[in-house]
């Protein structure tokens, strides 16, 4: 079974600054791992993702995430925070079968202080 | 870009009444999926949907909620005598399959209060 944690549950931090949001899961199997964003009262919009292949993935409004298998962290870093990044962000996993569900992990709040 | 589609919006309804909320998939899409969101909570699997039949659905899926694919293009989720605890944000979520089948497509939401 596959289960995803996110360490702290709000993260602050100032414009500008390097954002990090801290992603561990757990799978039996090789993994596909994603960030979702949802933001106030909308829907979830898939940042990232990886699959197979390189580890390093970019993503939509300079996100990027590092698959580490040996650490299982898929942790989350933008170089410079800006007013939109201030949302609700979702780190999830999923295993590839015919009828597979993804596991969404409880959940970070990024705030960006001006 | 093709998107999941969700409606309605928000839906309010009494306690005790059955309620349908309706998605419509990405079009060649062929497996269907409903999540709910309760309020300041996870995202959490319901059910999945493939070939016409429920291919697994979590505990929270009991005998209140049903899910059907009327035609070819719309999937719903039934929930047939609401409780207060069915409030929350459904998504409705869909993925192909071959090329690109790990990525599930979430659509907007359907935010449910139950009075």
């Amino acid at each position: 079974a596959q289960s995803v944690t996110q360490l702290g549950s709000h993260v602050s931090v100032s414009e500008g600054a390097l954002v990090l949001l801290r992603c561990n899961y757990s799978s039996s199997v090789p993994p596909y791992l994603f960030w979702y964003v949802q933001y106030p009262n909308q829907g979830l919009q898939l940042l990232l993702k990886y699959t197979t292949g390189a580890t390093l993935v970019k993503g939509i409004n300079g996100f990027e995430a590092e698959f580490k298998k040996s650490e299982t962290s898929f942790h989350l870093t933008k170089p410079s925070a800006h007013m939109s990044d201030a949302a609700e962000y979702f780190c999830a996993v999923s295993v590839l079968a015919s009828y597979d569900k993804v596991i969404f992990g409880p959940g970070t709040s990024l705030s960006v202080i001006p | 870009e093709p998107e999941v589609t969700q409606t309605p919006s928000h839906q309010v309804t009494q306690m005790g009444q059955e309620v349908i909320l309706r998605c419509v998939p990405i079009s060649n899409h062929l497996y269907f999926y409903w999540y709910r969101q309760i309020l300041g909570q996870k995202v959490e699997f319901l059910v999945s949907f493939y070939n016409n039949e429920i291919s697994e659905k979590s505990e929270i899926f009991d005998d209140q909620f049903s899910v059907e694919r009327p035609d070819g293009s719309n999937f719903t989720l039934k929930i047939r005598s609401t409780k207060l605890e069915d409030s929350a944000m459904y998504f409705c979520a869909s993925r192909p399959r071959g090329v690109g089948g790990e990525t599930q497509y979430f659509g907007p939401g359907t935010r449910l209060l139950v009075l």
